[in-house]
């Protein structure tokens, strides 16, 4: 079975500050792994994915993450972040393309 | 394109009445999931369906049922509502090959 660990449950930051929001999952087999972003009153959408290849995956809006298999993490990053990046981004796995388990998310709040 | 529609966006039961929440996607998708969403608790799977006719439980399905009659819609049923059934539902669908879910906006019941 899989499962993911969302450790910081809000990140505070400032207008143009890099960002990094963290992920790691548990996994007995080979993994995909997915950011979606949550915006207020809306459903999830796709931020990026890693299935295979480049362990680098850049996504929508400037953001990236990088997949690393020995620390079992799938960190999300932005060199500079925006007032519209507040939101909440949840983690994802998933052991096969049938089911995704997800993470309890991390609030993100951009200020001025 | 209207995606993953659910309705009704909001609503409001009595402990103890049924109500069925409806998701349709026109992505000609074959595979649609339910999940809710709790405040810390990210998403968890309801039920999810392969295709018409096939349906298995997910991680909670104590409480609920659903059916897939056709490739478009899969209605989510509360047959007596709880107040651990207060939550926001979500609707999501994927292809067969892709392995990106889409989401419907979110439907919030309260049961009082």
């Amino acid at each position: 079975a899989q499962s993911v660990t969302q450790l910081d449950s809000q990140v505070p930051v400032f207008e143009e500050a890099p960002v990094e929001l963290r992920c790691n999952y548990s996994s007995s087999v080979s993994v995909y792994l997915f950011w979606y972003v949550q915006y207020p009153n809306q459903g999830l959408q796709l931020l990026l994915k890693y299935l295979s290849g480049s362990t680098l995956v850049k996504g929508i809006n400037g953001f990236e993450a990088e997949f690393n298999k020995s620390q079992t993490s799938f960190h999300l990053r932005k060199p500079s972040v925006h007032i519209s990046d507040t939101a909440e981004y949840f983690c994802a796995v998933s052991g096969s393309f049938q089911k995704l388990v997800f993470g309890t998310g991390t609030r993100l709040l951009v200020s001025p | 394109n209207a995606g993953v529609t659910q309705t009704p966006k909001f609503r409001i039961l009595k402990i103890g009445q049924s109500m069925t929440l409806q998701c349709a996607q026109d992505m000609n998708h074959n595979y649609m999931y339910w999940y809710r969403q709790d405040p810390g608790m990210g998403l968890k799977l309801i039920y999810y369906s392969v295709g018409a006719g096939i349906t298995d439980k997910g991680e909670v399905p104590n409480g609920y049922n659903v059916s897939r009659s056709t490739t478009e819609d899969f209605p989510l049923r509360l047959e007596l509502a709880a107040p651990s059934q207060t939550s926001v539902y979500f609707c999501a669908s994927r292809t067969g090959v892709e392995n990106i879910q889409y989401f419907g906006a979110g439907t919030r019941l309260s049961v009082l």
